[in-house]
């Protein structure tokens, strides 16, 4: 079964923490993407990736960064959290044919306090 | 301001009865994706379209593309409990395969 893994299901962070949320897919898959969720707003596009140590900056990239040394992973980095980062981050995947979708993670419910 | 409005925001029905939901934009899309999200899990796909006035079928499930290629729905017939979750439209084009997404719209189907 193809997977999208996010290492943390909950994290809670104190403000200013360095915070990492880690991703990790199965399938082979060039395309990357981090969305944060919050209620009202729908998914909002933080970074993308489409190849190893590429990265594109989506609608809302203030206050994070992304890395992905190996094809498999893409991580988000909070530089300096905030409570305003307090959200439902979800990581995903794609092939990059719009047919097959996304193939997201189960989501990391981040709170800063 | 969203690119995709979804509507209704929230839908509570019984068991048994039929309803949709509507994607709405005034951006064109080259193919436009409908998710569904259950409490707790990332979003699942349920189907692609991709050309203009299609109707796809996915057992109690229908979706239909609008013909400009700028709405979409999602029908539902005889709802059942298991139906319950959040349903997020995606409208996309080719490049990097970057989707944009409505904000949702919570159903829930009591028994």
């Amino acid at each position: 079964d193809v997977k999208v893994t996010q290492s943390s299901r909950y994290l809670v962070k104190r403000t200013g923490e360095k915070v990492f949320l880690e991703c990790v897919q199965d399938m082979d898959h060039e395309n990357m993407f981090w969305y944060r969720q919050d209620p009202g707003l729908g998914l909002r596009l933080i970074y993308f990736s489409y190849d190893v140590k590429m990265k594109e900056k989506g609608d809302i990239p203030e206050g994070y960064s992304v890395s992905r040394e190996k094809k498999e992973r893409f991580s988000l980095i909070l530089e300096s959290a905030s409570t305003n980062q307090t959200s439902m981050y979800l990581c995903a995947s794609s092939s990059g044919m719009a047919v097959y979708g996304y193939t997201f993670g189960s989501g990391t419910r981040l709170t800063v306090v | 301001t969203q690119l995709l409005e979804q509507s209704p925001q929230f839908l509570s029905i019984q068991e048994g009865e039929n309803l949709t939901v509507y994607c709405n934009s005034s951006s064109v899309f080259s193919s436009l994706q409908w998710y569904r999200q259950e409490p707790g899990e990332g979003p699942v796909l349920l189907v692609t379209v991709v050309t203009g006035g299609e109707v796809k079928k996915l057992k109690r499930l229908t979706f239909q593309f609008g013909d400009a290629r700028k709405d979409s729905s999602l029908h539902i017939t005889a709802a059942q409990p298991g139906d319950t979750g959040l349903y997020l439209c995606a409208g996309g084009g080719y490049n990097f395969n970057k989707f944009y997404f409505g904000s949702g719209t919570k159903l829930n189907v009591k028994p």
